[in-house]
């Protein structure tokens, strides 16, 4: 079975600060994994998305996450954050086969403070 | 670009009574989905749907829930007879015949 942990319920930078938000994921196959954004009173948009080939991919909004294998992890970071950042960051994951269930982690909700 | 559009926005209706929650998926893809998070909690998967059949349900979807394809572009989730522990945000994915699943606005469910 796949699951999902997301350190952090909550994450508050200050504008311009790094942000790190954590993802680890179980897998007992190659795992796709993805990172979606959601907006209050708004639905889920995709931020990046890791299939295979390079490790380090870039989405929108300047976030990038790195995949490592090692450490079962696919954190998300952006270098600057803005206010506009302010959401719930979900990380999820789903085999590597079209057409399967996504499992989700709880959340991290990121506070961007002036 | 195309969207997964989804109606109502908001839902509201009586414990016991029946609702359908209606999804337009992406026109050229292939895999339909419905999740649903219960307020301040993640996305749960409900049931996946492929070549006019379900593929994958989890143990949320019971014999109250149904699906359904009734044409080619919509695609419906059905609660026969809601209870309070319904009330949700109830969001539509579709996806073409790769990884990623394109998410709907959702529509708010509200039990009462």
């Amino acid at each position: 079975a796949q699951s999902v942990t997301q350190l952090g319920s909550h994450v508050s930078v200050s504008e311009g600060a790094l942000v790190l938000l954590r993802c680890n994921y179980s897998s007992s196959v190659p795992p796709y994994l993805f990172w979606y954004v959601q907006y209050p009173n708004q639905g889920l948009q995709l931020l990046l998305k890791y299939t295979t080939g390079a490790t380090l991919v870039k989405g929108i909004n300047g976030f990038e996450a790195e995949f490592k294998k090692s450490e079962t992890s696919f954190h998300l970071t952006k270098p600057s954050a803005h206010m506009s950042d302010a959401a719930e960051y979900f990380c999820a994951v789903t085999r590597s086969r079209y057409g399967q269930n996504f499992v989700f982690g709880p959340g991290t909700r990121l506070s961007v403070l002036p | 670009e195309p969207e997964v559009t989804q109606t109502p926005s908001h839902q509201v209706t009586q414990m016991g009574q029946e609702v359908i929650l209606r999804c337009v998926p992406i026109s050229n893809h292939l895999y339909f989905y419905w999740y649903r998070q219960i307020l301040g909690q993640k996305v749960e998967f409900l049931v996946s749907f492929y070549n006019n059949e379900i593929s994958e349900k989890s143990e949320i979807f019971d014999d109250q829930f149904s699906v359904e394809r009734p044409d080619g572009s919509n695609f419906t989730l059905k609660i026969r007879s809601t209870k309070l522990e319904d009330s949700a945000m109830y969001f539509c994915a579709s996806s073409p015949a790769v990884d990623t699943q394109y998410f709907g606005p959702g529509t708010r469910l509200t039990v009462l």
